[in-house]
């Protein structure tokens, strides 16, 4: 059965500060992989995702089939980035896997 | 366009008594996804609907929980004989199913549920 792991809960910062939500999974297939973000009282809503190796918001995120592992990153964080991020999986036509989330607080 | 939308965004109800949740995905979306979001537990797949096909209800967490998407669109989530640990944020996601990773899932809101 495939899993995502996102170890940290919380992730604090300052803002200008580089970023990095990890995010592991484990499939023996090929992975499709999501970052999901939820701001405060707004809905979930996608991120980006791996197939389109594209920066949003300042975002990347590599998939490394070596380490599994598909972490996010941003060089500057801002205090808008502030929210849940969610890592999620998906194989083929099926629901997504999600993990448990982390926090990212960027403080001024 | 309108987004995914839930009702009701609340519900309180006690210790025994049935629920009802209703979900109205983006119009011309072929799936449609429950998911549960719990502190402590994140998000959790529930059940997913791809046009007639059979739904996955692989993720229901016991027999009291059901599903049912009438007419290919609108969905209702019924869970019985409500228990304190169904207290959860209840997802509503559609999406257009597309293959190799370009598939994207719309959520709608939530329906807050409280078990006392």
């Amino acid at each position: 059965a495939q899993r995502v792991t996102q170890p940290e809960k919380l992730l604090s910062v300052f803002k200008g500060a580089p970023v990095e939500l990890k995010c592991n999974y484990s499939y023996s297939g090929s992975p499709e992989l999501f970052w999901y973000v939820q701001y405060s009282r707004q809905r979930l809503q996608l991120l980006l995702r791996h197939i389109s190796r594209e920066s949003i918001k300042g975002f990347t995120a590599d998939l490394n089939k070596g380490e599994t592992s598909f972490h996010l990153k941003k060089p500057f964080a801002q205090e808008e980035d502030s929210a849940m991020y969610y890592c999620a999986l998906r194989r083929g036509r099926r629901a997504l896997t999600f993990g448990s989330g982390t926090r990212l607080q960027v403080q001024p | 366009g309108a987004g995914v939308s839930q009702s009701p965004s609340n519900k309180v109800t006690e210790k025994g008594k049935d629920v009802e949740l209703r979900c109205d995905p983006i119009s011309g979306h072929t799936a449609l996804y429950w998911y549960r979001q719990s502190l402590g537990q994140g998000l959790e797949f529930l059940i997913y609907f791809q046009g007639n096909s059979a739904p996955d209800k692989s993720g229901l967490p016991s027999d009291r929980f059901s599903a049912e998407r009438t007419g290919g669109s609108v969905s209702t989530l019924t869970i019985q004989r409500t228990q304190q640990e169904d207290s959860a944020v209840y997802l509503c996601a559609s999406s257009l199913d597309l293959a190799g990773g370009l598939d994207t899932q719309y959520f709608g809101p939530g329906t807050r549920l409280t078990v006392l």
